[in-house]
């Protein structure tokens, strides 16, 4: 049982397109982070957010926390080749419970 | 600051076998998690350590159990290795900041059962 379920699971775009990917959850957490994985790594920490309706952003990524801290979007403006990877959601309760992942390709 | 290490990086067993992984925190990080990824699964929580205590746990069987040590250091075990085992698994070293909880993860170990 996947307590976050992302979409889409896939995602292959052009260079230079904008995406959104999606964080899904029926679950309240007291905060939720965004990792990309490339592959033979481990995942990477991008972002967290705390606060119901917070918006971060790092340089052409742009995070958003749901009102009721259930649900999470990550915007990619203009994306980059080097922007391919698996985005993983992971919302923290009692410990961090991940998302199904997306995973970007980004075609130059 | 060294990164978080895990060895070996990959490793063939046979079903039956049990297998040990070892994972390096970052200097000063008291708290270990252990993950392990499949393409099926995603990445599911095994358990947490923290100055050498089981603080968390996730929804595995018992042949899955890990120790920490006193330098932070911790392994993981597997025993009455199953198909079903094949994985990578990831090592996390954690700390708290401002805006909560920090996961720093190592490369992993690719554990391959035949």
């Amino acid at each position: 049982t996947q307590l976050l379920e992302q979409s889409p699971q896939f995602l292959s775009i052009q260079e230079g397109e904008n995406l959104t990917v999606y964080c899904n959850s029926s679950s309240v957490f007291s905060s939720l982070q965004w990792y990309r994985q490339e592959p033979g790594e481990g995942p990477v920490l991008l972002v967290t957010v705390v606060t119901g309706g917070e918006v971060k952003k790092l340089k052409r990524l742009t995070f958003q926390f749901g009102d009721a801290r259930k649900d999470s979007s990550l915007h990619i403006t203009a994306a980059q080749p080097g922007d391919t990877g698996l985005y993983l959601c992971a919302g923290f309760g009692n410990q961090f419970y991940f998302g199904t992942g997306t995973s970007l390709t980004v075609i130059p | 600051k060294a990164g978080v290490t895990q060895t070996p990086r990959y490793l063939i067993k046979t079903r039956g076998q049990q297998v040990t992984l070892s994972c390096s925190p970052i200097s000063g990080h008291r708290s270990v998690s252990w993950y392990q990824q499949t393409p099926g699964q995603g990445l599911q929580f095994l358990f947490e350590y923290f100055s050498e205590t089981q603080r968390n746990k996730g929804n595995f069987p018992g042949r899955f159990s890990g120790r920490q040590f006193s330098n932070s250091r911790s392994e993981m075990n597997v025993s009455t290795l199953e198909l079903g085992d094949s994985a990578l698994y990831l090592c996390a070293s954690s700390t708290l900041a401002a805006g909560g909880k920090v996961q720093y993860f190592g490369p992993g170990t690719r554990l391959t059962v035949t």
